[in-house]
């Protein structure tokens, strides 16, 4: 299975709003609602923000938000903070459990 | 809520096997997967396999297919993950990572282990 595609790279000013895609094919993103993204900081574990393509866990900020269309799915965080400078990762069911994952985005906080 | 609670750094030489525990608390574990994923330095993630913890069945990976096991000790409710044949690309942070059955998506995470191969 292929990775997902997804953006290098990724910048916003603190306050503006920035939406990171996430690319597959009809077998994973396309074929089902199951699009999860992650959030990792520097030598940390990965965090999770958004599953089922667009729910929210407890405790994440609602500038969180996730969408999909197609094949291609979206996660667009609002009202950017420092802190939300980090790496997001997708990962989409692939007729079995989330294995396929995307390469990554970079998003820096001018 | 799941914690996952990773064993700690490993230094292997190529050719040669490791092995990475994740002790898992806090839910009842007849509901859960715990998958392995590992990042290279620098690179995405890369999943390798699950057990179901109830029942301990396995899935793998094609890539790692011969290469890889993963198993589950009820009595310390530690899983663990050893790689065989080692090899420099090996070298990356192994995460375990839990799932509920019914559900998609990865919700706590181990803090990882760093495996270096290196002759």
């Amino acid at each position: 299975q292929s990775a997902l595609t997804q953006p290098r790279s990724v910048s916003g000013s603190p306050g503006q709003s920035v939406t990171i895609s996430c690319t597959g094919t009809s077998s994973d993103v396309g074929g089902y609602n199951y699009v999860s993204w992650y959030q990792q900081h520097p030598g940390k574990a990965p965090k999770l923000m958004i599953y089922d393509v667009s729910k929210r866990p407890s405790g994440v900020p609602d500038r969180f938000s996730g969408s999909k269309s197609g094949s291609s799915a979206s996660l667009t965080i609002s009202g950017l903070q420092a802190e939300d400078e980090a790496d997001y990762y997708c990962c989409s069911y692939a007729g079995n459990f989330c294995r396929v994952f995307g390469g990554g985005t970079k998003l820096t906080v001018l | 809520q799941v914690q996952l609670v990773s064993s700690g750094a490993e230094v292997k030489k190529p050719g040669a096997s490791v092995k990475v525990s994740c002790k898992a608390s806090g839910y009842t574990f007849t509901s859960l997967y715990v998958h392995w994923v590992r990042q290279a330095p620098g690179q995405g993630f890369e999943w390798m396999g699950v057990i179901n913890l109830s029942g301990g069945s396995t899935t793998y990976a094609q890539k790692f297919q011969g290469r890889v096991t993963v198993t589950w000790d009820t009595s310390s409710n530690t899983v663990y993950m050893e790689l065989s044949s080692l090899r420099s690309e090996d070298t990356a942070v192994y995460y375990c990572a839990s799932v509920f059955s019914g559900t998609y998506y990865f919700d706590d995470w181990g803090q990882g282990t760093l495996v270096t191969v290196s002759s």
